[in-house]
């Protein structure tokens, strides 16, 4: 079964200081994309990097980067030189080709990161 | 190019009382997903639409909800009656198809309370 675990409940770093949030995923699938949102106090859900399975290149998105190490089966997110504004919960999520219904994000529990000055 | 909209932003109502919800995604987008966000938790999944048809709505407790995607563009997700458990932040997200790559793109969601 498919399954995104974030074990980081909530993250502390320092302005401009870099960050990793830590996901890690299940499926059983090989072809499978993988997905970061932010979603600060306001509620919405703000999409930041996308990675294929196949992806042979690490994503990048001006401050974020996505760690991806397959064999490991880890999509880690790196913000490099924190804001304040970054403030926020992070959500790590994954859809499959597996099934019907694999073409709907599952999410992890997601991490919270304050950034402080 | 305009995101998704949602309305209302939040809404309060009593147990027992029935609420809706209006969605209308992006220009194009074909696919159409309702979330449920309980507090502390990641989106799950309530109903997903191609167009106007609904092709996963496993996860929507039918009894008391229901969605439509009239002419496949907005869509309503209605709860009747509301219960105390129900409430969490409904999320209406939008992609363009059902591609692994297809990025979903959310609303600013309803945040529901049932008093």
């Amino acid at each position: 079964a498919q399954k995104i675990t974030q074990t980081q409940p909530g993250m502390f770093v320092q302005e401009k200081e870099a960050v990793t949030l830590d996901c890690t995923y299940d499926t059983s699938d090989p072809s499978y994309g993988l997905f970061w949102y932010k979603q600060p106090s306001s509620g919405e859900m703000i999409f930041l990097i996308y990675q294929g399975s196949y992806d042979q290149q690490n994503a990048t998105e001006g401050r974020y980067s996505l760690n991806f190490q397959k064999a490991r089966k880890s999509a880690n997110l790196v913000i490099s030189a924190s804001q304040l504004g970054d403030s926020a919960m992070y959500f790590c999520a994954m859809r499959d080709e597996g099934d019907q219904a694999g073409t709907a994000l599952i999410f992890g529990k997601g991490t919270t990161l304050s950034v402080s000055s | 190019e305009a995101g998704v909209v949602q309305s209302p932003r939040y809404k309060i109502i009593e147990k027992k009382q029935p609420v809706a919800f209006w969605c209308n995604p992006i220009s194009g987008h074909n696919t159409l997903y309702w979330y449920l966000q309980n507090l502390g938790q990641g989106p799950e999944l309530l109903i997903r639409y191609e167009n106007e048809e609904a092709v996963d709505d496993s996860q929507l407790p039918k009894d008391r909800f229901s969605a439509e995607r009239l002419k496949g563009v907005d869509s309503t997700l209605k709860i009747q009656p509301a219960e105390l458990g129900d409430s969490a932040v409904y999320l209406c997200a939008s992609s363009l198809g059902l591609r692994t790559t297809d990025t979903q793109y959310f609303g600013p969601g309803t945040r529901l309370t049932v008093l």
